[in-house]
């Protein structure tokens, strides 16, 4: 059973181009995240969300559209794709309660999804 | 800024060699540490993480790392690795005051190719 599992894998597509990356969880986590990993490999906070309501949003060009429809599922919805936007995408979750020494900050990812824009 | 970095970004070593991963962070108050792996094709997992308590926490797999506050690292280390460790490794911090946010830090990461 995969705990974050994330679709597709791969997606190549065209400059302009409008695409979705789905992401659900089966941990019964209340809060979900996507990171960007860009070119150098860092791996960068886009958008979290506790509960289907946004949380963060780390000035990520309003392309992006995150969708929550529950608390195990966030999507990732990009418009007018650009070339820039070639990137791994992670989608993460973990529970959102409890104090530092609980598994609040403990993120569980997925394997990544490989956007190519051409 | 805060900011993690990996010294190594591509190790390579031959079985049954010691291995030791450089991870230090810039922040001047307390934060937690984890250390995770990507095996080829896989999801990020979590091999180990420190919160608080004895500086030297053991992960799965005979990994271990060791915080030192006055360095700022918390460096990553196997005394003996195997063919299967061939994976990336990232280190990644996160202030204690914002610990319930899971706005991870990341390192760069690091590539480790074992050779059999």
């Amino acid at each position: 059973d995969t705990a974050v599992s994330q679709t597709p894998k791969y997606l190549v597509t065209q400059m302009g181009n409008d695409k979705s990356i789905k992401c659900e969880q089966n941990l019964g986590h209340d809060t979900m995240y996507w990171y960007k990993q860009d070119s150098k490999k860092f791996l960068k906070i886009m958008f979290s969300y506790n509960n289907k309501e946004l949380i963060i949003n780390e000035t990520v060009p309003n392309r992006f559209s995150p969708k929550s429809p529950d608390k195990a599922h966030l999507n990732l919805h990009i418009n007018s794709l650009e070339l820039g936007d070639s990137a791994v995408y992670f989608c993460a979750s973990s529970h959102s309660s409890g104090g530092t020494l609980s598994g609040a900050n403990v993120l569980t990812f997925g394997a990544g999804s490989r956007l190519t824009v051409l | 800024a805060q900011s993690v970095s990996q010294h190594n970004h591509h190790v390579i070593l031959s079985e049954a060699a010691s291995l030791e991963l450089g991870c230090n962070y810039s922040y001047g108050g307390t934060v937690n540490l984890f250390w995770y792996v990507q095996y080829p094709g896989q999801h990020l997992q979590l091999l180990l993480k420190y919160f608080s308590g004895d500086p030297l926490v053991k992960g799965i797999k005979g990994f271990e790392a060791e915080f030192i506050k006055s360095k700022f690292s918390f460096n990553l280390r196997k005394p003996s690795v195997q063919w299967s460790d061939t994976a990336e490794y990232f280190c990644a911090v996160i202030p204690k005051l914002s610990s319930n946010t899971g706005k991870l830090i990341f390192g760069q990461g690091t590539t480790l190719q074992v050779k059999p």
